[in-house]
């Protein structure tokens, strides 16, 4: 079976604030990808990352930092000093041979950051 | 390219009634995905097509749905006789190939009365 847990419902912090969002999959397929989107108050899903399960080398862009590790199977996301603007819903998801390379989410992280 | 666009934002009927909606993908990208989503979950897989062909259909698609992609180009999303809980945000995206992320349309948030 093939499951994406965000065990954290909703998060709020201070402006400037450092902030992990954590992601735990299942999956029995030795190929998977890991997929972040965010999805802000306007509600249009927006692409943040894909990671391949051969790939574990973490990534950084600007802000945002994932740190991919198998041997928990967790895909965690960290948005160093927040912004306003991060506020959002942010999903992980996963896609494996096993369904067809068709994405299951997570039910999400509400992110409030606050001014 | 605009991306993916979503016909109606929104839409209101009241139950029992027949309500389509249209997609329109990237135009380079051969495969397009519908999936619901209620408030506070996250999207829900209904079906997804290559081409003109729909290759699966979840099990939460009941056979009052049903979809279209006649040509390989948009897609239509039709619900029969709806139910109050058919009230949900309806988004269609697509990808490139079946490893690619997916782009999403704004959605057709829909309500039935």
């Amino acid at each position: 079976a093939q499951k994406v847990t965000q065990a954290q419902t909703e998060i709020s912090v201070v402006e400037k604030e450092d902030v992990t969002l954590d992601c735990v999959y299942e999956t029995r397929d030795t190929t998977y990808y890991l997929f972040w989107y965010k999805q802000p108050p306007s509600g249009e899903l927006v692409f943040l990352i894909r990671r391949n399960s051969f790939d574990e080398q973490n990534e950084i862009s600007g802000r945002y930092s994932w740190n991919f590790q198998k041997s928990t199977s967790s895909f965690n996301f960290t948005i160093t000093a927040s912004q306003v603007v991060d506020s959002a819903v942010y999903f992980c998801a996963l896609s494996s041979n096993t369904g067809g390379f068709k994405t299951i989410f997570g039910a999400g992280t509400r992110l409030f950051v606050k001014a | 390219d605009t991306g993916v666009s979503q016909n109606p934002r929104h839409k209101i009927t009241k139950r029992g009634q027949n309500v389509t909606f249209r997609c329109d993908p990237i135009s380079e990208h051969n495969r397009l995905y519908w999936y619901r989503q209620t408030l506070g979950q996250g999207p829900e897989f209904l079906t997804y097509f290559q081409n003109e062909a729909q290759l699966e259909k979840s099990r939460l698609l009941s056979d009052r749905f049903s979809a279209e992609r006649p040509k390989g180009s948009f897609s239509t999303l039709e619900i029969q006789r709806t139910e109050q809980g058919d009230s949900a945000m309806y988004l269609c995206a697509s990808s490139s190939d079946d490893r690619d992320s997916y782009t999403f349309g704004s959605g057709t948030r829909l309500t039935v009365v």
